[in-house]
């Protein structure tokens, strides 16, 4: 695609409720990221992927937090049993063969 | 580990003045630098990367320099105009076994008013 698409745009959850936020990257590009941006901050990172393995999830904030890309290409992050502290916004960026990133419009997640 | 200052928090001047946004951080071994531009609810756009081996890169009105043995980058906006008011977030990536993952400053709030 011509961009990292990122689905749903915005998600409000109920406390408990489980969660499913997709990222599309850009075709052909190895590597994909996903940082957390809460309201007024700068993005944190979360974890990474280099095609299907994840080789850091040293940012994920608790084991209520799992991310996949089974295939390679599209990726999914699961939050579990959400809670208020869980509401931000979720962005996905994807790399190629240099190391600039690029990002998707993220997914606003509100807990209530 | 990699800390991120941005200053200003905020700026606001009048549309076509020159403008100067400010990046600190505190690992001087930085593979390289990235500086985003956020516009409200929107995802991040690259504007500029700067390679640890470059001082400087430019691209259009921004000018973005980075000097490692100080641990400071700054984005140069000229003449500026009131579609450049959004948050202005710098990044440095540490390369190697970070896998170029990006440690984020909290962003200037630009405000270009006509």
């Amino acid at each position: 695609g011509a961009g990292v698409s990122q689905s749903p745009r915005y998600k409000v959850a109920k406390r408990g409720q489980d969660v499913a936020l997709r990222c599309d990257p850009i075709s052909g590009h190895v590597s994909l990221f996903w940082y957390q941006q809460a309201l007024g901050q700068g993005p944190e990172f979360l974890t990474y992927f280099q095609n299907e393995a994840q080789l850091d999830k040293s940012g994920l904030p608790s084991d209520r937090f799992f991310a996949e890309r089974p295939e390679g290409s599209v990726s999914t992050l699961k939050i579990q049993r959400t809670q208020q502290e869980d509401s931000a916004v979720y962005l996905c960026a994807s790399r190629g063969l240099s190391y600039e990133q690029y990002f998707g419009p993220g997914t606003r997640l509100t807990v209530t | 580990k990699q800390e991120v200052t941005q200053i200003p928090a905020a700026l606001s001047v009048p549309e076509g003045e020159n403008l100067v946004l400010n990046c600190s951080f505190t690992d001087s071994a930085i593979y390289n630098l990235q500086w985003f531009r956020q516009d409200p609810g929107k995802g991040l756009t690259s504007l500029l990367l700067i390679q640890s081996s470059q001082r400087e890169q430019t691209s259009g009105r921004l000018n973005a320099s980075l000097d490692k043995s100080s641990g400071r980058s700054t984005l140069y906006i000229a003449a500026s105009q009131p579609g450049d008011s959004a948050t202005y977030l710098c990044a440095g990536n540490a390369g190697g076994t970070s896998y170029g993952k990006l440690t984020f400053g909290q962003g200037t709030i630009l405000t270009v008013h006509p």
